[in-house]
């Protein structure tokens, strides 16, 4: 595809329950970065992977929070037995992870997770 | 850390000129700017890298002051499609592809 593309763009769930959040970034960036941004807040970093290298998980807030990449493709965000302050937009964004002149992170529309 | 940006909000009308903050307890290698509007995903503005020049596009700009570790962002002239939150974003590190970590932003609101 042309762009970042996130799934699904909403989701409601209930306290305690599982989710997982899917990304597909652009074809060829080897970067893949996952954020959540609380209702009018910043954007906080979760998690990033580059390429076959281990991933940053020093922005998860919990270990209930995981995140998968297959190879340099799909990653999926899974957020174990949710709780309300897990609410937000999780947003995710690839890079070519090549040349930090052009290391411009593209995002997606983002996933609207509301825990009941 | 987290960068700091300044202000928190600025309120313009058309063609008023606005300059945003972003600075960092720690060395940088690069500064990023992006630009989120209500209900959207962010968008990249530019990024300034240690070593380089001001950048800039349109009436956009932005500077990279390495030894006081800011960056600034310059709105000229500004217009209403201009209003939105600006994140800074910044890399300590020069390897490509590193993690961002973005301020808490700057929501500028330019009215006719």
């Amino acid at each position: 595809g042309a762009g970042v593309s996130q799934s699904p763009s909403n989701k409601v769930t209930e306290k305690g329950k599982d989710v997982e959040l899917r990304c597909d970034p652009i074809s060829g960036h080897t970067a893949l970065y996952w954020y959540r941004q609380r209702l009018g807040q910043g954007l906080e970093f979760l998690i990033y992977f580059q390429g076959n290298s281990a991933p940053d998980k020093s922005g998860l807030p919990s270990d209930r929070f995981s995140a998968e990449r297959t190879g340099e493709s799909v990653s999926t965000l899974t957020i174990q037995r949710t709780q309300q302050e897990d609410s937000a937009v999780y947003l995710c964004a690839s890079s070519t992870g090549k040349n930090p002149e052009y290391n411009e992170q593209f995002f997606g529309p983002g996933t609207r997770l509301t825990v009941l | 850390q987290q960068p700091v940006q300044s202000p928190q909000a600025v309120i313009l009308r058309e063609g008023e000129d606005a300059v945003i903050n972003c600075s960092s307890s720690k060395a940088l290698y690069s500064v990023h700017w992006y630009r989120q509007k209500h209900g959207e995903a962010p968008v990249f503005l530019m990024i300034l890298l240690k070593g380089g020049e001001q950048k800039g596009h349109d009436k956009i700009s932005a500077s990279f002051n390495e030894k006081k570790q800011q960056s600034s962002l310059y709105l000229t002239a500004s217009q209403l499609s201009y209003s939105g939150t600006y994140f800074c974003g910044t890399e300590t590190s020069n390897q490509a592809g590193t993690a961002l970590i973005f301020g808490k932003g700057t929501t500028l609101s330019v009215s006719s």
